[in-house]
């Protein structure tokens, strides 16, 4: 399995962009590289996934280095809401795979 | 579209008894997986279901824990014999089976607080 890393913490503050960081220099050419969050006493949500391109949707948009060794997630308006513990998980294209979060970025939104 | 469901929500348990914990999960997904959150922990697998496949046991930590899935849909992970360590959230997530790491989502439920004391 590729093996990642990320900070431990980061804060921002509301309404201001926020760029979240993640290495994955193993990754495999055929890996996607996947963001889930977790809300306080919530389970994970999915935020975004990608291969090579950079990708949008509604939450955030995740910029992936030429490379592939890294990733950084975009909040581009952060909100309370967005106060999370952000994981990046590399999945394989070959089918469904059990998700191994490690400890994750937490984010703190500063009002 | 409902969720994944999980229940009970809290569950506090003497030291020695046995626990069932509820999934309900999303309508048509076919895969469906257990992981555990311990306090300030990522996540750790525990055992994962596909459609009609043996599941994938791997990740169970000890013979005191089991998960069966009954018709496909509903899911039942069992803990005899509770420990203290046994503390945890217990987590329950679905996806539609899919052959693509590009397609793969998974959709948690809200989680089992168990307390073992």
């Amino acid at each position: 399995d590729a093996k990642t890393t990320q900070p431990n913490s980061m804060e921002s503050n509301e309404e201001e962009p926020v760029h979240l960081p993640c290495n994955h220099s193993t990754i495999s050419g055929t890996d996607y590289i996947h963001w889930y969050r977790q809300l306080p006493s919530q389970g994970p949500e999915y935020v975004i996934h990608g291969l090579t391109s950079n990708v949008n949707n509604r939450m955030a948009s995740l910029a992936i280095a030429e490379d592939r060794k890294s990733s950084t997630l975009i909040l581009h308006r952060a909100t309370l809401r967005d106060a999370a513990v952000y994981y990046c998980i590399p999945i394989s294209n070959f089918g469904n795979e059990k998700l191994t979060f490690g400890t994750g970025t937490r984010l703190t939104i500063i009002p | 579209g409902a969720g994944v469901s999980q229940s009970p929500s809290n569950k506090v348990t003497e030291k020695g008894k046995d626990v069932e914990l509820r999934c309900d999960p999303i309508s048509g997904h076919t895969a469906l997986y257990w992981y555990r959150q311990s306090l300030g922990q990522g996540l750790e697998f525990l055992i994962y279901f596909q459609g009609n496949s043996a599941p994938d046991k791997s990740g169970l930590p000890s013979d005191r824990f089991s998960a069966e899935r009954t018709g496909g849909s509903v899911s039942t992970l069992t803990i005899q014999r509770t420990q203290q360590e046994d503390s945890a959230v217990y987590l329950c997530a679905s996806s539609l089976f899919r052959r693509t790491g590009s397609e793969e989502t998974q959709y948690f439920g809200p989680g089992t607080r168990l307390l073992v004391l």
